[in-house]
């Protein structure tokens, strides 16, 4: 079975500082994942995906993710953080078993920003 | 449209009523899937459908839900019975196929329909 792990559910900056969101998966084969973002009020879109190409991945607003099959991890990161990256963040995982075709959900880490 | 459209975006019931939800994908999309979110936590799997069929249906939590897709376009959750346990957002997502004919694993979400059971 595949899983995904984010460490804190809460994560605050300043304005300006490093944005850093944890994500570990577990699965017995190479996987897919994903970073999905939320906005108050709005549906969840897609940040970027890792998909067996580059390790690091770049997405939308800056954000960018690498992914480490040592360390099983695909954590998030911004250099600087901005007011309106202020959301909640998923971490999700699929994989070739599936069809690629069910994503498992971490619990989600909002991010505050502070000015 | 242009994106994943669910209706109503709320709706409140009384427990052991009926309820539908439904799911009108992005034009072109095979896959649909359902998921639900509860309060503090992350979308959980329900179903997923390619076409017409359920091509897996193991995050059902029972058989009071049920969801179909008839002609391959269109989805509507059903659940019967509802409990306050039900009582969360559901949220609808599509995806088209890969070159390889597998999906993308890239969903397209809806803004969800948010149920609240009393």
């Amino acid at each position: 079975a595949q899983s995904v792990t984010q460490l804190g559910s809460h994560v605050s900056v300043s304005e300006g500082a490093l944005v850093l969101l944890r994500c570990n998966y577990s699965s017995s084969v190479p996987p897919y994942l994903f970073w999905y973002v939320q906005y108050p009020n709005q549906g969840l879109q897609l940040l970027l995906k890792y998909t067996s190409a580059a390790t690091l991945v770049k997405g939308i607003n800056g954000f960018e993710a690498e992914f480490k099959k040592s360390e099983t991890s695909f954590h998030l990161t911004k250099p600087s953080a901005h007011m309106s990256d202020a959301a909640e963040y998923f971490c999700a995982v699929t994989t070739p078993r599936s069809g690629y075709s069910t994503l498992t959900f971490g619990k989600g880490t909002m991010l505050l920003v502070s000015p | 449209g242009a994106g994943v459209s669910q209706t109503p975006s709320n709706k409140v019931t009384e427990k052991g009523k009926y309820v539908e939800l439904r799911c009108d994908p992005i034009s072109g999309h095979t896959a649909l899937y359902w998921y639900r979110q509860s309060l503090g936590q992350g979308p959980e799997f329900l179903i997923y459908f390619q076409g017409t069929g359920a091509a897996d249906d193991s995050g059902l939590p029972n058989d009071r839900f049920f969801a179909v897709r008839p002609e391959g376009s269109v989805s509507t959750l059903k659940i019967q019975r509802t409990e306050r346990g039900d009582s969360a957002v559901y949220l609808c997502a599509s995806s088209p196929l890969g070159s390889s004919q597998l999906n993308t694993g890239e969903l397209f979400f809806g803004e969800g329909s948010r149920l609240t059971v009393l």
